[in-house]
């Protein structure tokens, strides 16, 4: 049973425009949430993350938003850029086995079109 | 710059044979993570650890066992390979920052069990 879901496996944006990529959940015990970039042949490299008691994270061009009663939560990316073109993951934290797990989704490839 | 690296990019073996993933990071982090990346399914994490000589079952763990002897050093065991572990298997590592903590990958290791 998936707890991360990412439902669109797939996006492609114009090069300048927005990217919005979604993410929902199922356990509302998480309370940490990371967005990961992966490039092919190299490992996930960490983007922005958000706190459960916060709902919105800006970092330059990215921005994560969350929104607990939707168990949901979107990545914005502003202005996309061809470098941008990547899969990305999103992560959720999992803190009810008493230690720290991680569950990712199963990630969107974002192709940003020049 | 945190480093994580793995000892192999790319592996071959044969079904039934034991086959050994290193992981290294050169940042003294507490905790370190073995996944494995399958298409449509994401990242799924196999074994996990919190302290040398600790190590904990993560969602995938049958077939595979782990070691952590150093601190900075976390290996991933397939005692005896089989066709269905042919996968990307990712190390990543990281230390706890109260509420914030994030993930550092290797490159991964891209494994073909023939």
């Amino acid at each position: 049973d998936q707890q991360v879901k990412q439902n669109s496996p797939s996006l492609s944006v114009q090069e300048g425009r927005i990217s919005i990529l979604n993410c929902d959940y199922t356990n509302s015990m998480f309370d940490y949430f990371l967005w990961y970039k992966k490039y092919p042949a190299e490992g996930p490299t960490f983007l922005i993350s958000i706190s459960s008691i916060k709902d919105k994270n800006e970092d330059g061009r990215f921005t994560v938003f969350l929104n607990k009663s939707a168990k949901h939560l979107s990545l914005h990316i502003v202005p996309s850029q061809p470098g941008d073109s990547a899969v990305y993951f999103c992560a959720a934290r999992d803190i009810t086995s008493g230690t720290y797990k991680y569950i990712f989704g199963t990630g969107t490839r974002l192709k940003v079109l020049a | 710059d945190v480093k994580v690296t793995q000892s192999s990019r790319y592996l071959v073996k044969r079904t039934g044979e034991k086959v050994f993933l290193e992981c290294v990071q050169d940042m003294d982090h507490e905790n370190m993570f073995w996944y494995r990346q399958d298409p449509g399914l994401g990242l799924r994490l196999i074994y996990f650890s919190y302290d040398v000589k600790m190590k904990e079952k993560g969602d995938i763990p049958e077939g595979y066992s782990v070691s952590r002897e150093k601190k900075e050093r976390f290996s991933l065991i397939l005692e005896s390979a089989s066709t269905n572990q042919t996968s990307m298997y990712l190390c990543a590592s990281s230390v706890s920052r109260g509420a914030k903590e994030t993930q550092y990958f290797g490159p991964g290791t891209r494994l073909l069990v023939l």
